[in-house]
């Protein structure tokens, strides 16, 4: 695609059922990463891809929260029993290459809202 | 952990006068990104440093890289209100995690 797409772009659940948010980066593109945003706030490293691996994970909260890639391309990201304290907007973005040779794209994010 | 740290955190500023947002970290930085993000939008690749103090325009905008590859800044002169929006930069690091560190941002109002 043009951009880099996020699925779905708003999302409320109840606390305590699993969720799971989608991206889909730029075509070609090898690096993937996913931070999350609180209002007003700055952008919290989760995970890192590089191709279909993830080479670092330390940014995710809990072992609640998992992500996979698969094909190089698509990547969800996985909440169980969410939380109110998991209510964020979750931006995913891709860049050509990694060791920052390039800029890295954003998606729109998905705005979750745990209630 | 790894940490950039970017002042000020809040700028309010008239229109016409100049800005500037400063980015610090306390261990050599492999690259830096500036990145633009308006109100209610995602961040926008502004652009990338690599040299040691090299300096980058794009039009009103001046980046910078410090000498030692620690520190940099984002000077906007005669600022707009189209300028309106949170600037953040982000490293990489020379050893460590292959991830994009995002700074803190800086919120720049431009008031007309």
């Amino acid at each position: 695609g043009a951009g880099v797409s996020q699925s779905p772009s708003n999302k409320v659940t109840e606390k305590g059922k699993d969720v799971e948010l989608r991206c889909d980066p730029i075509s070609g593109h090898t690096a993937l990463y996913w931070y999350r945003q609180s209002l007003g706030q700055g952008l919290e490293f989760l995970i890192y891809f590089q191709g279909n691996s993830a080479p670092d994970k330390s940014g995710l909260p809990s072992d609640r929260f998992s992500a996979e890639r698969t094909g190089g391309s698509v990547s969800t990201l996985t909440i169980q029993r969410t939380q109110q304290e998991d209510s964020a907007v979750y931006l995913c973005a891709s860049s050509l290459a990694h060791l920052g040779q390039q800029g890295a794209f954003f998606g729109q994010g998905t705005r979750l809202t745990v209630v | 952990g790894q940490q950039v740290m970017q002042i000020p955190q809040y700028q309010h500023v008239q229109e016409g006068e100049d800005f500037t947002t400063y980015c610090n970290s306390s261990t050599t930085l492999s690259n830096i990104q500036w990145y633009k993000q308006r109100p209610g939008g995602h961040p926008v690749f502004l652009i990338q440093l690599v040299k040691s103090g090299e300096v980058k325009k794009q039009k009103r905008l001046t980046f910078q890289f410090g000498e030692a590859k620690k520190n940099s800044s984002l000077h906007i002169t005669a600022t707009q209100t189209t300028d309106v929006g949170t600037y953040f930069c982000a490293a990489y690091y020379q050893t460590g995690a292959n991830n994009l560190f995002f700074g803190t941002g800086t919120r720049l109002t431009v008031i007309p």
